[in-house]
């Protein structure tokens, strides 16, 4: 139990459509970052929110966007969805400039695009 | 670029057949390598994270060590429910604090 809950688990939407993920990080934790997870790949690093700012970002479009709210938890938009976005969607949360207190991931999103 | 590489792609072991994995990585400066098990349709649960070349970590039938180039995690006689996908992620100097992961090892365990 890492104290990362993600939602929801699994959705599918349709080429063009717009979704929107959410985390909530473990308590005490001011980090969220978020990864996308291909079929048999490793995760790869979308962005990163640190008191509500993006902290540095992965090789992704503008059309992935995101938010962290006060309370820490996120959210993570992609627009004009296409057929590659389907993915597992990870979140995991920190407390930055700690990197003895480990990052924890939630258990994903399950994004299916048809 | 940062880069990662873990081998084998896949590997079977038998009940009690230990065994090592091995993460490879070329960064600018590291600042951890850590390791994750992942389970079919599930997060990485979090395992170690190593710092420094010489150090070691043990949990049950896991060991993980760390070289100035490589880590290895150690299986010893390991069980079927230590079969999963095994993750290595390095953290580097500078920027936001994300991991570079490799691709996985994908371990299976028969009884």
């Amino acid at each position: 139990e890492t104290g990362v809950t993600q939602s929801p688990t699994h959705l599918i939407k349709t080429r063009g459509q717009q979704v929107t993920l959410r985390c909530s990080s473990q308590s005490g934790h001011n980090t969220v970052s978020w990864y996308q997870q291909a079929l048999g790949q490793g995760p790869q690093f979308i962005f990163q929110y640190y008191r509500e700012e993006e902290n540095g970002r992965g090789n992704f479009p503008p059309r992935f966007s995101g938010l962290q709210f006060p309370n820490y938890s996120s959210e993570l938009n992609v627009n004009a969805l296409e057929l590659d976005d389907s993915a597992l969607y990870l979140c995991a949360s920190s407390l930055r400039g700690v990197l003895g207190n480990t990052i924890y991931f939630g258990e994903g999103s399950w994004l299916t695009v048809v | 670029e940062d880069q990662v590489t873990q081998s084998p792609e896949a590997l079977r072991l038998q009940e009690g057949e230990s065994s090592s994995l091995n993460c490879s990585y070329t960064v600018s400066g590291l600042r951890g390598l850590f390791w994750y098990r992942q389970d079919p349709g599930k997060g990485p649960e979090f395992l170690f994270t190593l710092y420094s070349a010489g150090e070691e970590k043990e949990k049950e039938r896991l060991k993980a060590t760390l070289t100035k180039k490589e880590s290895f995690l150690h299986i010893t006689a390991p069980k079927p429910e230590d079969s999963a996908t095994y993750l290595c992620a390095v953290v580097t100097q500078g920027g936001s604090e994300k991991l570079v992961f490799g691709k996985g090892t994908k371990l299976t365990v028969n009884p």
